[in-house]
């Protein structure tokens, strides 16, 4: 029963473009989510988060938006920049309970 | 100066073996977790303590017991290992238990013999 769903595992894009991940969840509790970069060997790193008051939340290059009818949120990343280059995982946990729901991950590739 | 870390970051044992992974936070937070990612890289939740209290206990085997010994410190024992415990364990810690981000340690990579 997967209720986070990052239905690409793949991604290439060149330096400098637009990278757009996806992220789909069936649970319509979940009001916080939240994206994580992980490189390989170490554990993810917290990248950016929304509530599900907001439709959008931006910090620097790295832009989410929750659209909560669709039950969707995406990470728009601009410019792409090959350090980028990573797996990024989806995550949403209930309010005020902090068990958070991963997706797969999508492994992102920034080409120079 | 790193924020979660984890000992050690690699074991090998054999089957039946009991282990401990340790697991420090310097961030001074108060709630500490435990995740397993498996084979086929499905990241999921174990165990959450808040200030050295157990908080949430996902169906794990109860070969499995965590401690905290401090709200900075949360380890988690394996009792008589099996096969299937072979995957990357993380440890992580957030703020308090409220939506806030956690972050994690670099992972224990287990593999059973």
């Amino acid at each position: 029963d997967q209720q986070v769903k990052q239905n690409s595992p793949s991604l290439s894009v060149q330096e400098g473009r637009i990278s757009i991940l996806n992220c789909d969840y069936t649970n319509s509790m979940f009001d916080y989510f939240l994206w994580y970069k992980k490189y390989p060997a170490e554990g993810p790193t917290f990248l950016i988060s929304i509530s599900s008051i907001k439709d959008k939340n931006e910090d620097g290059r790295f832009t989410v938006f929750l659209n909560k009818s669709a039950k969707h949120l995406s990470l728009h990343i601009v410019p792409s920049q090959p350090g980028d280059s990573a797996v990024y995982f989806c995550a949403a946990s209930e309010a005020g309970f902090q068990k958070l729901v991963f997706g797969t991950g999508t492994r992102l590739l920034v080409s120079p | 100066d790193t924020a979660v870390s984890q000992t050690p970051k690699y074991l090998v044992t054999q089957m039946g073996n009991d282990k401990s992974i340790k697991c420090e936070q310097n961030l001074g937070h108060d709630t500490m977790y435990w995740y397993k990612q498996d084979s086929k890289k499905f990241l999921k939740i174990m165990f959450s303590y808040n200030n050295k209290e157990l908080i949430i206990n996902e169906t794990v085997p109860n070969r499995f017991s965590p401690k905290s010994p401090d709200k900075a410190h949360l380890n988690l024992h394996i009792n008589s290992l099996e096969l299937g415990d072979s995957a990357v364990y993380f440890c992580a810690s957030s703020q308090d238990h409220s939506n806030q981000p956690q972050h994690f340690g670099d992972g224990t990579r287990l593999s059973i013999l």
